[in-house]
C-alpha cells in the first residue's frame, strides 16, 4: 500500500514568506507527526496528532509554526514569515495511534531552503 | 527531557568488517529505544527496538542491539558489514510515560567500502 507523502520534495523560498507543507499519512492512521532534521542535527520533534486534535505542540520552535490537521488524515504545516534558520528537512510520520507503541512510518521529506 | 547521544557522526569500514554504532541516552526512566536506518536518497526506516523482555533484539537484516540500562546505552552492531548497509543510523528514544514522542540522536553516517 501506500506509504506517507509530503509535497513539495523541495522548497524555495525567500526570507519572509509564507510556506505551506503538506502531509497525507498513511490511510487508516490516527495519529500524525512532524519533525524537523536541520542540517548536523537529529530529528527534532514538532507537534502530533491524534485524529484532528494535537495534544502536544510543545515542540513548535516559535509562535512562526503552525499545523493542523482535517478529517483525521491530511495535514499542512505552515511556516510564516520564514527566517534563514527555517532551513531544514521537515519529516512528516504516521502511525496506527498514539496509545500503543505501534512504529511510526516516515514520509520522505521536505527540503525547505529560505534564502 | 530525554537526550540521546551518538559519539561517532562518521564510521568508515571495510566490507565484511565487524562494526558498533554507539548510542546513549540521558534519562534513567523507563525507555522505550530504536534504531532507524536511512539509506541513500530514502526515508527514514525502523531498523529494530527495544520495549520490553530480552534485552538483546535483533534485525532481519543481521544488525543486534542491546540494551544496557546501568550504561544507559543501547549500542547497535553487525558482525559483518556490506556495502549496501551504507547509510545513516538514528538512535531514537523515548519515555514510557510519553511514548508518542520520539528523542533522536544526531546520526551515523556508516560508510562500508569494498
Amino acid at each position: 500500500g501506500a506509504g506517507v507523502s509530503q509535497s513539495p520534495s523541495n522548497k524555495v523560498t525567500e526570507k519572509g514568506k509564507d510556506v505551506e507543507l503538506r502531509c497525507d499519512p498513511i490511510s487508516g492512521h490516527t495519529a500524525l507527526y512532524w519533525y524537523r532534521q536541520s542540517l548536523g542535527q537529529g530529528l527534532e520533534f514538532l507537534i502530533y496528532f491524534q485524529g484532528n486534535s494535537a495534544p502536544d505542540k510543545s515542540g513548535l520552535p516559535s509562535d512562526r509554526f503552525s499545523a493542523e490537521r482535517t478529517g483525521g488524515s491530511v495535514s499542512t504545516l505552515t511556516i510564516q514569515r520564514t527566517q534563514q534558520e527555517d532551513s531544514a528537512v521537515y519529516l512528516c510520520a504516521s502511525s496506527l495511534d498514539s496509545q500503543s507503541l505501534n512504529e511510526q512510518f516516515f514520509g520522505p521529506g521536505t527540503r525547505l531552503t529560505v534564502l | 527531557a530525554q537526550s540521546v547521544t551518538q559519539l561517532d557522526s562518521q564510521v568508515p569500514v571495510f566490507e565484511e568488517a565487524p562494526v558498533e554504532l554507539r548510542c546513549n541516552y540521558s534519562s534513567s526512566v523507563s525507555v522505550y529505544l530504536f534504531w532507524y536506518v536511512q539509506y541513500p536518497n530514502q526515508g527514514l526506516q525502523l531498523l529494530l527496538k527495544y520495549l520490553s523482555g530480552s534485552t538483546l533484539v535483533e534485525s532481519i537484516n543481521g544488525f543486534e542491539a542491546e540494551f544496557n540500562k546501568s550504561q544507559t546505552s543501547f549500542h547497535l552492531r553487525k558482525p559483518s558489514v556490506h556495502i549496501s548497509d551504507t547509510a545513516e543510523y538514528f538512535c531514537a528514544v523515548s519515555d514510557r510515560g510519553s511514548n508518542y514522542k520520539l528523542t533522536f540522536g544526531k546520526g551515523t553516517l556508516l560508510t562500508v567500502n569494498p
